[in-house]
């Protein structure tokens, strides 16, 4: 079975933190995204990635980077938190050398911003 | 912005039920539309998806059905069950996948 990790399901942050969250995935998989999760508003994509060191832009990028420096682990990064950035973040791998395959997500981080 | 628009919100089933959630689409690029399932504290998860080449796909109580011309697809849960009680999620693309807002199913034992 494939396996999405998150590292830290629960965070709690002040406004102006830097804030790092780590998605890790075991079945080498090319693909790699982070979609935010909130009430109404269903996912909206935030960046992906087809490969190693690349990043593409999704719907809603801004306040947000990534990082993908090994194939199996994809960053999201919040360089200055700010409190509308308090969401469920889902991180999700795919096989497929294009979207359109099945996405395994992980369990989610929920961090709440001071 | 490309959209899908998901109905209803939320959808309350008797036990032994259909459900039914709708959605549209405006891409006509789109050729793929999954359907994914989340329960309460986990990830959602693949259902059920279909390709534009047919219109209807069933996988046990789960049912796409597709309309080009419409632009429209929904997704039918026979025999509903308490089980199924979780968020839909429809969604469709093409390079991108974009998600409908969701709707909360509770199926009534």
């Amino acid at each position: 079975d494939v396996k999405v990790t998150q590292s830290s399901r629960y965070l709690v942050k002040r406004t102006g933190e830097k804030v790092f969250l780590e998605c890790v995935q075991d079945m080498d998989h090319e693909n790699m995204f982070w979609y935010r999760q909130d009430p109404g508003l269903g996912l909206r994509l935030i960046y992906f990635s087809y490969d190693v060191k690349m990043k593409e832009k999704g719907d809603i990028p801004e306040g947000y980077s990534v990082s993908r420096e090994k194939k199996e682990r994809f960053s999201l990064i919040l360089e200055s938190a700010s409190t509308n950035q308090t969401s469920m973040y889902l991180c999700a791998s795919s096989l497929l050398s294009r979207v359109t395959g099945e996405l395994f997500f992980g369990e989610g981080s929920r961090l709440t911003v001071l | 912005q490309q959209q899908v628009k998901q109905s209803p919100q939320s959808l309350i089933v008797q036990k032994g039920g259909i459900s039914i959630i709708n959605c549209a689409y405006e891409n006509t690029a789109f050729d793929y539309f999954p359907w994914y399932q989340q329960f309460p504290g986990k990830g959602p998860a693949l259902l059920i998806a279909i390709r534009p080449d047919v219109s209807e796909k069933k996988e046990g109580r789960f049912t796409i059905s597709f309309n080009k011309s419409a632009k429209q697809f929904s997704l039918h849960i026979m025999d509903s069950q308490p089980g199924d009680s979780a968020t839909y999620f429809c969604a469709a693309g093409d390079d991108k996948i974009i998600f409908g807002k969701g709707t909360r199913l509770h199926i009534l034992p």
